[in-house]
């Protein structure tokens, strides 16, 4: 599976977007961007998925540039409670694949 | 509807001893996973069942056995638990299809003394 690059940390203030990056240069066409968050020690949370095309639901968006090389997750308005680890996961799909979690973006809101 | 239950919570074992985690989903999930997370460091998968009558290894095996039970229940055994086992465990569960919704527990903390 093709491997992710996410810088360790950023920032953003309350109500802003949060734009979290992630790289996969190496992906394959038949690959999934998977993007999960784990809040302080839960078990992580789904966020949203896609192949090729942008993706958008009640949490966040995901953008995927046109040669799949990089996407960005995008919480349009950031709030407190999105304070948490953002893990980019990039897997080809069907429940028979694990996912293997790196160690995410840790995204801090401030107010 | 409970989703994804671990059973214990929280437990301290003696270096050496032997324990199992217990892990049962109530969605009708085909696939089951179970993960560790040591602090500061991402999940790393220990072993998997895509699905009934199936594991594979994961990232981090050694010291860890295995059982699915049936559909709903997974378990993980620590033979000969040792202090470098100490760290938060976490199972979940994934439907058929490409959604790569996994639905986690709330975790069982392990320390090993």
């Amino acid at each position: 599976d093709a491997k992710t690059t996410q810088p360790p940390s950023m920032d953003c203030a309350e109500g802003r977007a949060a734009n979290l990056p992630c790289n996969h240069s190496t992906i394959s066409g038949n690959e999934y961007v998977y993007w999960y968050r784990q809040i302080h020690s839960q078990g992580p949370q789904y966020i949203i998925h896609g192949l090729k095309n942008n993706e958008t639901n009640e949490m966040a968006s995901l953008i995927i540039t046109e040669d799949r090389k990089s996407s960005t997750l995008i919480l349009p308005h950031a709030t407190l409670r999105d304070t948490a680890v953002y893990y980019c996961i990039v897997r080809v799909g069907g429940s028979g694949y694990a996912l293997n979690f790196g160690k995410g973006t840790s995204l801090l809101v401030t107010p | 509807n409970a989703g994804v239950t671990q059973t214990p919570k929280f437990q301290v074992l003696k270096t050496g001893q032997s324990m199992t985690l217990q892990c049962a989903q109530d969605m009708n999930h085909n696939s089951m996973y179970w993960y560790r997370q040591d602090p500061g460091m991402g999940l790393r998968l220990i072993y998997y069942s895509a699905s009934e009558g199936t594991t594979d290894k994961g990232e981090v095996p050694n010291g860890y056995n295995v059982s699915r039970l049936n559909k709903r229940e997974f378990s993980l055994r620590l033979e000969s638990a040792a202090p470098s086992q100490t760290s938060v465990y976490f199972c979940a569960s994934r439907d058929r299809g490409n959604t790569g919704e996994l639905f986690f527990g709330e975790g069982s903390r392990l320390t090993v003394l």
